[in-house]
């Protein structure tokens, strides 16, 4: 049973580029959630995908969007990079009250 | 918003050890969860505990709702448990909804 699967792993863009990151829920779970993780910070919540729509959204400008499948899987979009939005990207899946599971995260670098 | 306060923030501990992390927050949570990020990254669900106590081999929490604080116990301890030790709570009904991290707290396990 594959848990949450995010890819690719690391990505390295320039300022003003864009940038998309991808995700697979773990079987079974319907909901998607993105957090951005600094170095050296916890991670912090973006926004949450259930049934196609964006659910709750978290202190982030709109330059980030996302999208979700209907096979639940989600991307994450990012326009006009900024140096500030280098960062390990975290995707989580959940389903109905059960805990959410990590994926292993994008590492995303901006020159 | 909820706050999360964790302590300490670094630990640093001979192995064989004992632990107590505490995690202390600013309002009532219908989830709280405990990970431990590894050095490469990946973080990983270590407890669902919203309430009560509960015990995984080495580890254990308890977590105490009405006085809004949760603590993670880390016995025996080997230099595998080095990393970060994240505490997440969130008031929403939905899970995954606006999940607040903590700081965090920094485990080195010495040989």
């Amino acid at each position: 049973d594959a848990g949450v699967t995010q890819s690719p792993t690391h990505l390295i863009k320039t300022r003003g580029q864009q940038v998309t990151l991808r995700c697979s829920p773990k079987s079974g779970h319907d909901t998607v959630s993105w957090y951005q993780q600094a170095l050296g910070q916890g991670p912090q919540f973006i926004f949450q995908y259930y049934e196609e729509e964006e659910r709750q959204r978290g202190n982030f400008p709109d330059r980030f969007s996302g999208h979700q499948f209907p096979n639940y899987s989600s991307e994450l979009n990012v326009n006009a990079l900024l140096l500030g939005d280098s960062a390990l990207y975290l995707c989580a899946s959940s389903y109905r009250r059960q805990p959410q599971h990590f994926g292993d995260g994008t590492r995303l670098s901006i020159l | 918003g909820i706050q999360v306060e964790q302590s300490p923030p670094d630990l640093i501990l001979q192995e064989g050890a004992n632990s107590t992390l505490r995690c202390n927050f600013s309002d009532s949570v219908n989830n709280l969860q405990w990970f431990h990020q590894n050095p490469w990254g990946q973080l990983i669900n270590l407890f669902y505990i919203p309430s009560g106590t509960k015990q995984n081999g080495r580890l254990s929490a308890t977590t105490v709702a009405t006085e809004r604080y949760s603590l993670l116990y880390i016995s025996s301890s080997q230099t595998t448990d080095s990393g970060v030790y994240f505490c997440a709570v969130e008031k929403g009904v939905n899970y995954g909804q606006n999940f607040v991290f903590g700081p965090g707290t920094r485990l080195s396990v010495l040989p």
